[in-house]
């Protein structure tokens, strides 16, 4: 069955620092991904998007990889700062099938002074 | 203001109540999805909306049942509460390969 996998531990990283979260999917094959951030108490927000021909999506201090031999995305936060504290969310989407979205669980990043 | 709203944003109700979730978006998107977000199991799809007049399931649609007889609204009942449906409840919206809206989410309680 089709599978997505983000770390469940909390990433911990200093300010200042890069921070990198990884989403991995199993069992398909996504035609693209998006990237959504989730604060406590309220609702997922839409970050970046990348498709499956991009290898790399930039947004401001964001960056997206998608590689689609090893079936992984990278999110990378640089300089990162405590009001990046937050769950990311990570979601493949087949081409189609975009009305089915599908969310990895999340990983928790916390940034400290 | 545009947007997608959610009511009521906390509910406790009994096990066999009938409880509906409300969610409006002015947005005109055509596309709505209800998810629930429980604790080790993330976003999971319930049910959703290609326009209106138009639902399908999802990935856990039972216990549940939808309607959307206008493209703004796309109410979530639950037609007989159980505890296991104590969870946070999102609503969003979309166009078809587009981000996804999301509501502040519904926070219910069954007792």
């Amino acid at each position: 069955s089709q599978k997505i996998e983000q770390n469940s531990e909390a990433l911990n990283i200093q300010e200042g620092k890069t921070a990198t979260l990884t989403c991995n999917y199993t069992n398909y094959s996504p035609a693209y991904l998006q990237w959504y951030r989730q604060d406590p108490g309220r609702g997922p927000v839409f970050l970046l998007l990348i498709r499956e021909n991009e290898k790399e999506k930039r947004k401001e201090r964001l960056k997206v990889t998608f590689d689609t031999t090893l079936k992984q995305s990278l999110f990378h936060i640089t300089a990162s700062q405590p009001a990046d504290s937050a769950t990311y969310l990570c979601a493949p989407i087949l081409t189609g099938t975009a009305s089915k979205l599908t969310f990895g669980t999340g990983t928790r990043l916390q940034v400290t002074l | 203001d545009a947007g997608i709203t959610q009511s009521p944003r906390y509910k406790i109700t009994e096990t066999g109540r009938q409880v509906t979730l409300m969610c409006h978006q002015t947005w005109s998107h055509s596309y709505m999805f209800w998810y629930r977000q429980d604790l080790g199991h993330g976003l999971r799809l319930i049910y959703y909306s290609a326009a209106a007049d138009i639902t399908d399931k999802g990935e856990v649609p039972d216990g549940y049942v939808v309607s959307r007889s206008k493209t703004e609204n796309f109410p979530l009942t639950l037609e007989s509460a159980t505890r296991s449906q104590t969870s946070v409840y999102f609503c969003a919206s979309s166009e078809p390969t587009g981000e996804l809206f999301f509501g502040e989410g519904s926070r219910l309680t069954v007792l």
